[in-house]
């Protein structure tokens, strides 16, 4: 399977804990998206990066957040502190950096803080 | 403040029935609108349309893009309960690397 994935795809943790995901884009894309969805709403923007460069953080992005690239490839988001208003699925695209602009997503983890 | 609204929010129909989705946008220096399906799992790529009057077709599944009205539709033909699902649409911006502007989605529900 070539498209992007996710690990884990579900994680349940207890208040306070500190959470990390993974993300594996599709191997050409150099684009790389986290984003965060909760029921009846579309995908609400975190961070993305071009190859390991971190270009853009949301304001909503907490400073309990943190995501990085290390080598322009995987990237992983750690959630430091979680609260239960944290609990939501956490989604990963990728993207080409050309006139191509579709983001492609992976299957997302669906986080639950207890 | 750009936006992005969907109508109808929900659509309940019989297996065969043909469905008609839109996508209403106010996006500053629009570049492109985005239609994605969403089942129990991540959105699902469908379409880019960034041509006025030019129609793409997946299938039972065809869009179009109307620039001066400032609109989109989605269609389906022909519809099976597989075809049940979230369907959101998204606009960028010329000026934007990443950023998408999310409608909320329109859930349909096809019923065999």
């Amino acid at each position: 399977d070539t498209g992007v994935s996710q690990d884990p795809r579900h994680k349940i943790t207890k208040r306070g804990q500190n959470v990390t995901f993974r993300c594996d884009p599709i191997s050409e894309h150099n684009r790389l998206y986290w984003y965060r969805q909760t029921l009846g709403q579309g995908p609400e923007f975190l961070t993305y990066f071009q190859n390991e460069a971190q270009l853009e953080k949301s304001r909503l992005l907490s400073d309990r957040f943190s995501a990085e690239r290390p080598k322009g490839s995987f990237s992983t988001l750690e959630i430091q502190r979680t609260e239960q208003g944290d609990s939501a699925m956490y989604l990963c695209a990728s993207s080409l950096d050309t006139g191509q602009w579709a983001q492609y997503f992976g299957p997302g983890t669906r986080l639950t803080v207890l | 403040e750009d936006k992005v609204v969907q109508s109808p929010l929900s659509l309940v129909v019989h297996e065969g029935d043909t469905v008609t989705l839109n996508c209403s946008y106010e996006v500053t220096n629009f570049r492109s609108l985005l239609w994605y399906k969403q089942e129990k799992k991540a959105p699902t790529f469908l379409f880019m349309l960034t041509s006025s009057g030019i129609e793409k077709k997946s299938g039972r599944l065809s869009s179009i893009l109307d620039k001066k009205e400032l609109f989109s539709i989605l269609n389906i033909t022909a519809t099976q309960t597989g075809d049940s699902a979230i369907y959101l649409c998204a606009g960028t911006r010329m000026d934007s690397n990443y950023q998408l502007i999310w409608g909320a989605g329109t859930k349909l529900i096809i019923k065999p």
